[in-house]
C-alpha cells in the first residue's frame, strides 16, 4: 500500500458542477498537506495548502483535512472548462523531508 | 527568467547512453529540488540542493542517477547507462526559501525522457 491513495479518476463533470476530490494516506506524521494542478504537459501549481486538521477556502476552491481520518479533500465550485487538469495532493512531515505525492486526479470540466 | 527552464524539453535514448537534463531556476532561489513523474503518477522526490550544497539524495533510484548543481544556480541531472525504466519526466522546482519547507515553490514544466 502507497503512502498516499488517490483515485486517478478519470472524473468527468459538466460546467458549473461541484467537484470533490480526495485523498487518503496512512502515516499519521504527515503535517502539511496541499494540493496541486497540472496542465498537460507542463509543472505541478501549487493551488491549497493546510497545516494540520482544518478548513482553508480561497477562491472557489476548499481544502479540509481531516487527521483523524487520514483524509483529505479539495471541493471545486462552480467548475469550469479552464478546471480541466490532474490534481495532485501532496503532503509531508515538516520543514525537512520532501512532498509525498498522490497519483493524481485526472479532472474534465465539461462546457 | 520569469520562471524555472528545463532543457531539453524532450528528450530519446537509446538503452545504455548516458543523457544530460538541465534546470535554470528562478535567479536568485536557493533551494532546487528534482522529481521523477512516470505516466500516471504523481511526482516522486530524487534530490535536494540549498545553493551549491546537495543536502538529500535519498530518492535517487540507483548510482547511474547523479545531480549537480556546482554555483548554486543552474543544476543538471545526469542519467549514465539508461535503462527502459528510467522513461518519466523529470521535473525541477526552485524555492527562494532557505528553510526545506518545501510547499509553493515553483516546478518547470519538466523533460520528458524515453529510453528506447
Amino acid at each position: 500500500q502507497k503512502e498516499v491513495e488517490q483515485d486517478p479518476g478519470p472524473l468527468s463533470v459538466p460546467e458549473g458542477a461541484i467537484v470533490s476530490l480526495n485523498c487518503t494516506y496512512s502515516n499519521s506524521a504527515f503535517q502539511y498537506f496541499m494540493w496541486y494542478r497540472q496542465y498537460s504537459r507542463k509543472g505541478p501549481e501549487l493551488l491549497m495548502y493546510t497545516y494540520s486538521s482544518g478548513n482553508k477556502e480561497d477562491g472557489r476552491f476548499t481544502a479540509q483535512v481531516d487527521k483523524s481520518s487520514k483524509y483529505i479533500s479539495l471541493f471545486i465550485r462552480d467548475s469550469q472548462p479552464s478546471d480541466s487538469a490532474t490534481y495532485l495532493c501532496a503532503m509531508t512531515y515538516s520543514g525537512n523531508t520532501p512532498l509525498v505525492f498522490g497519483k493524481g486526479t485526472r479532472l474534465s470540466v465539461i462546457a | 527568467g520569469a520562471g524555472v527552464s528545463q532543457s531539453p524539453r524532450y528528450k530519446v535514448a537509446k538503452r545504455g547512453q548516458d543523457v544530460a537534463l538541465r534546470c535554470d531556476p528562478i535567479s536568485g532561489h536557493v533551494s532546487l529540488f528534482w522529481y521523477q513523474q512516470a505516466l500516471g503518477q504523481g511526482p516522486e522526490f530524487l534530490t535536494y540542493f540549498q545553493n551549491e550544497a546537495q543536502l538529500d539524495k535519498s530518492g535517487l533510484p540507483s548510482d547511474r542517477f547523479f545531480a549537480e548543481r556546482p554555483e548554486g544556480s543552474v543544476s543538471t541531472l545526469k542519467i549514465q547507462r539508461t535503462q527502459q525504466e528510467d522513461s518519466a519526466v523529470y521535473l525541477c522546482a526552485s524555492s527562494l526559501a532557505e528553510a526545506r519547507i518545501n510547499y509553493g515553490y515553483t516546478f518547470g514544466s519538466g523533460t520528458r525522457l524515453t529510453v528506447v
